[in-house]
Order: C-alpha cells, then sequence, then structure tokens
C-alpha cells in the first residue's frame, strides 16, 4: 500500500539558516509527488510538485524539493529561511486512477528562531 | 487568484444530529475532493467526485457520509448522525482535472467540526 513518512515531526531552525524537510514514499508505481504548507487556521497551499522530467523541482517562496528513486525520498529544502516560513508542512503521493486521490505524511511543524 | 471556499469555519454539534459541511469549488474546476484530518493525526482521503458521481471514497466514507453538488456551484458533505470521533478539520479541494500530474488539487481552509 501507497504509504508517506515524514520523520521530523518538529524542526527548529534559526532565522536565515538553510532547511531541509525529510520526506519518503512508497508507491509501487511512478509517483507523483507534491509539497503543501499549512500555515495556523489556513488550508493547505501548494508549494511545488514533481510528476516527471527533471528530478530538481522549483516551487514558490524559495522552496525547492528534489526526487531521489534510488532513496524513495523528495526531501523540500530552502537555502535561507524567514520568519513567515513557520508553518507546517505535509508531503503527499498522488495516485494516478480514477479517484486521484491524494496520501498524505503525517507533517513536519517548522519552528523560525529569530 | 480563484480559491475554494468553505462555510462555515467552525460547525459545533450535538452528537447524533446531521451535518452539511459547504464548499465552493474553484469554478472551472470538474474534480471534487474532502479530507478530514483528526487533532494531531494525518490528513486522510475521503472522496473525489466528477460528472455528478463519486469517482473514489476510501473506508472512512462509510453510510454515514454522503456528498452532492446540488446546483452549479456548491459541493457538500453531509455527515448522519454525527459521532464524538467525527470531530476533526475537514478539507474541501478541486482541481481542474482529475489526472494528478497535471493539475493539483487547490484547498479550502477548511470547516474544524466539533461533535459534543
Amino acid at each position: 500500500a501507497q504509504s508517506v513518512t515524514q520523520p521530523d515531526i518538529h524542526i527548529t531552525v534559526s532565522e536565515g539558516a538553510s532547511l531541509e524537510l525529510r520526506c519518503n514514499y512508497s508507491y509501487g508505481a511512478t509517483p507523483y509527488l507534491f509539497w503543501y504548507v499549512q500555515s495556523p487556521g489556513q488550508g493547505l497551499q501548494l508549494l511545488l510538485k514533481y510528476f516527471s522530467g527533471d528530478t530538481l523541482v522549483q516551487g514558490i517562496k524559495g522552496f525547492e524539493a528534489e526526487f531521489k528513486r534510488s532513496q524513495s525520498s523528495f526531501n523540500l529544502r530552502k537555502p535561507s529561511v524567514h520568519w513567515s516560513d513557520a508553518a507546517e508542512y505535509f508531503c503527499a503521493v498522488g495516485h494516478n486512477n480514477a479517484g486521484n486521490m491524494l496520501t498524505f505524511g503525517g507533517g513536519t511543524r517548522l519552528m523560525v528562531k529569530p | 487568484e480563484p480559491e475554494v471556499t468553505q462555510t462555515p469555519s467552525h460547525q459545533v454539534t450535538q452528537m447524533g444530529q446531521e451535518v452539511i459541511l459547504r464548499c465552493v469549488p474553484i469554478s472551472n474546476h470538474l474534480y471534487f475532493y474532502w479530507y478530514r484530518q483528526i487533532l494531531g493525526q494525518k490528513v486522510e482521503f475521503l472522496v473525489s467526485f466528477y460528472n455528478n458521481e463519486i469517482s473514489e471514497k476510501s473506508e472512512i466514507f462509510d453510510d454515514q457520509f454522503s456528498v452532492e453538488r446540488p446546483d452549479g456551484s456548491n459541493f457538500t458533505l453531509k455527515i448522519r448522525s454525527t459521532k464524538l470521533e467525527d470531530s476533526a478539520m475537514y478539507f474541501c479541494a478541486s482541481s481542474e482535472d482529475g489526472q494528478a500530474s497535471n493539475q493539483p488539487q487547490h484547498f479550502g481552509d477548511g470547516t474544524r467540526l466539533s461533535i459534543l
């Protein structure tokens, strides 16, 4: 069965420091992968997606993610974190079937120190 | 930028009562979804809907649940005879296309459902 694991429940980084959020997936076919961000009281906003082609994908707000098939990973990165990046981040795998459901990881809560 | 809107933002209901959660998807989108997130747990898929019928549903989506597109703009989730364990944040989403690779799902801000 498909699954998504985000090993880090909480991460704290200093403002201006680099960030990497880990995501590992288990899926039988070619995965469609997404990162969403959720600010307090808000919905899920799409940061970026991967479905084919270049394994390094660029997203909004200066985020990028790299798909590594050999490691079944899709880690999210940002070179310099801003205080406004504090939020919860969700990795998800999309199922390319009629239902198009997303399977989400458990999320990583990012805190940013001044 | 077009948004998915959900109402109400917070719903409090007595156990055993029926509740209807409402969503207005993005206007040119054809596929609609409901997800839920129990406090402290993962976001879970409930159901997807296309062309006025359910495309896929999870094991969570039992006979207690139903979805409807009553008019050209609204998409509703009805929960009959609510239980305490139905307390969660419910997210509506829509996408232009059902193929995940082409068109991502856009989410609303959610309705927090509290069952007393």
